[in-house]
Parts: structure tokens; C-alpha cells; sequence
């Protein structure tokens, strides 16, 4: 049992280059999400999805896309990599059911765009 | 602007004894209340919740406390141990913690043997 796992851990970027983060976890839940943290900041909401085929809009979407094909996988897409991108991102998932709230998270994908 | 905030970036506490992590939110909205632990390099784990509806929740040595007339909560951590040395995050949720969640920008907690 892997819980939330993230690929890659880390990664350099050029200005205007593309990527795709891959989130993936194995406890069967319904909800997943995608932050960023930066210094001095907490985590932000960027995108999240409530189920298979869903995603909707957090906190700081902009510059991003995500697609929730499978139940098990989130992925973070950037089009056009910029320096103000270069963050900490987390991954995580929930039950998102009464009582079932927390989230689980995964270690963390550190993103430099130079 | 930050709707959760943790004003405090730092607390020192002696092994044994207890540490209070605060924070303070603005959204009036706000009925789900969590707070995680975080080491460096690792992601967050969660650490013990609490509904708009209940004021106290204990959990083995945490507890948090929830003043909704002054839009305040609290972590009790007794007693500290120098495990319990990392950041801690609080975050809110206006819908029940099922959709949008918002963080505190993190209290770093150090335990002193």
C-alpha cells in the first residue's frame, strides 16, 4: 500500500517548456488534489477533482491544466513553464465523505523554472 | 489574501511540556477545521479535525479547540515531545472539507530535550 505517490520528485525547467506531473494513489478515493507551496506561504489550491473525469478550479488554476482520466491518477499539467511556477507541488487525496475528510498527501515535486 | 493565518512562525517548547499552535481564519463560512504535521521534505499528515458544530476535540496528546465567536482554534499538543519538532499547518474548509481547503502559512514547532 503506496498511498500518494508523485513522479518525478524534482525537476528543471526552461522558461516556455511543458510538463506533466503524475499523481497517483491506491486507497480508492474519490477526491484528489493538487497544491502548490511556496515560502513564507501556505499550501494553495490549484486544482482538485471530486471524482473520475471531473476537475474543477482552486485557489491559483491559472497557467495550469489537470485531467482525472482514471480514478487512481491526478495529473498536473504546465503548457508553458514561467519563472513564478517554480514552487513545491503536493499532491493528495481524500474520501471526501462525512467524517472521511482528511487528505492524504504525497511527498512532494520540487519544480525550478529558470 | 489569507483567509487562514498562523501569526506565530516559530515556537519553542521544552520536552514535557505543552505547546499551543494557534490560528485564526476570516471566512465566516468556514465549518471544517484541520490541522497536519509536516517534516522537511515530506508531505503533510493529518493530525486531528474538527467540525463548526463542536468546540473541543482530544485525540490521544492533541487536541483542538474551536472559538467560532472569535473565528479561532487552537492545537494542545501535552506533552511535547522532540517528535513532535516540525511545521504545522491549519486549514478550513467552507463546505464541509470535502472540496476547497485553505492553509495557514505554518507554525514551526521545535521540542527541546
Amino acid at each position: 500500500n503506496a498511498g500518494v505517490t508523485q513522479t518525478p520528485k524534482f525537476r528543471v525547467l526552461k522558461t516556455g517548456q511543458s510538463m506533466t506531473l503524475l499523481c497517483a494513489q491506491d486507497m480508492n478515493h474519490e477526491y484528489m488534489y493538487w497544491y502548490r507551496q511556496d515560502p513564507g506561504m501556505g499550501l494553495r489550491l490549484i486544482h482538485y477533482s471530486v471524482g473520475e473525469g471531473t476537475t474543477a478550479k482552486g485557489e491559483v488554476p491559472d497557467g495550469y491544466n489537470v485531467s482525472r482520466l482514471k480514478k487512481q491518477n491526478f495529473l498536473l499539467g504546465l503548457e508553458s513553464a514561467a519563472p513564478s511556477q517554480t514552487s513545491v507541488y503536493f499532491c493528495a487525496s481524500s474520501y471526501g465523505t462525512e467524517g472521511r475528510y482528511e487528505q492524504y498527501f504525497g511527498p512532494g515535486t520540487r519544480l525550478t523554472v529558470t | 489574501d489569507q483567509q487562514v493565518k498562523q501569526n506565530s512562525p516559530s515556537l519553542s517548547v521544552q520536552e514535557g511540556r505543552i505547546s499551543i499552535l494557534n490560528c485564526d481564519y476570516t471566512n465566516s463560512m468556514f465549518d471544517y477545521f484541520l490541522w497536519y504535521k509536516k517534516y522537511p521534505a515530506e508531505g503533510p499528515t493529518f493530525l486531528i479535525s474538527i467540525s463548526s458544530i463542536k468546540d473541543k476535540n482530544e485525540d490521544g496528546r492533541f487536541t483542538v479547540f474551536l472559538n467560532k465567536s472569535a473565528k479561532h482554534l487552537s492545537l494542545h499538543i501535552v506533552p511535547s515531545q522532540p517528535g513532535d519538532s516540525a511545521v504545522y499547518f491549519c486549514a478550513a474548509s467552507p463546505d464541509r472539507g470535502g472540496n476547497q481547503f485553505y492553509f495557514g502559512t505554518g507554525t514551526s514547532l521545535t521540542v527541546i530535550p
